[in-house]
């Protein structure tokens, strides 16, 4: 069966601070998709991310940067230098190569505090 | 511009009572799904659509139907809603060039209730 975890429902942090969402799954595909979602208090879902399993580089992209360890099936997303414009539910989701369906965490919402 | 649009954004109706979220997207994405959104259980899946005629279930169809007769359409229908499917519904859409490989794109969804 497949599944992602975001054990964090919620974090607080203030500005500047630095934040790691974390994100574990489950699979038993060798080839699967990795992503991460931003919903701000707006509403709609901002794509951030994707990462195929064949692929364990370490990403970054301005303040942000993710870490994709397959041995620890984990794919963490952390924010530096938080911003208050970072406020927003994030979700992690699986895809793999067996199935069409998408696999998404309950979300973890970050509040940044100015 | 590249979008995924969905109507009627907001809906109040009552149980029993049958109804249509429209769902469309102009990208010529193959794949098209939707999901439902709750709190504390984050997005679940409905349907998906592969191509035109060609749907499957997601995790939780039970209450829903729906149709994929034009490609950049995929209603969702709900032939008789219960208050157990008031929630705020997401359409998306992407390539396929592979199985579960390709980035969706949402829609602003649709938020339901269901008296």
């Amino acid at each position: 069966a497949q599944k992602v975890t975001q054990a964090q429902t919620e974090i607080s942090v203030v500005e500047k601070e630095d934040v790691t969402l974390d994100c574990v799954y489950e699979t038993r595909d060798t080839t699967y998709y990795l992503f991460w979602y931003k919903q701000p208090p707006s509403g709609e879902l901002v794509f951030l991310i994707r990462r195929n399993s064949f692929d364990e580089q370490n990403e970054i992209s301005g303040r942000y940067s993710w870490n994709f360890q397959k041995s620890t099936s984990s794919f963490n997303f952390t924010i530096t230098a938080s911003q208050v414009v970072d406020s927003a539910v994030y979700f992690c989701a699986l895809s793999t190569s067996g199935t069409y369906k998408y696999i998404f965490g309950t979300g973890t919402r970050l509040k940044v505090l100015a | 511009e590249a979008q995924v649009t969905q109507n009627p954004r907001y809906l109040i109706t009552v149980t029993g009572k049958k109804l249509t979220v429209t769902c469309s997207q102009n990208m010529n994405h193959e794949y098209m799904s939707w999901y439902r959104q709750d709190p504390g259980l984050g997005l679940r899946q409905i349907y998906y659509s592969m191509n035109v005629e060609v749907t499957d279930k997601g995790d939780v169809p039970e209450g829903y139907k729906v149709s994929r007769k034009e490609k950049r359409n995929f209603p969702l229908i709900l032939e008789s809603p219960s208050p157990n499917q008031t929630s705020l519904y997401f359409c998306a859409s992407s390539l396929a060039r592979g199985k579960g490989a390709d980035t969706q794109y949402f829609g602003p969804g649709t938020r339901l209730t269901v008296l």
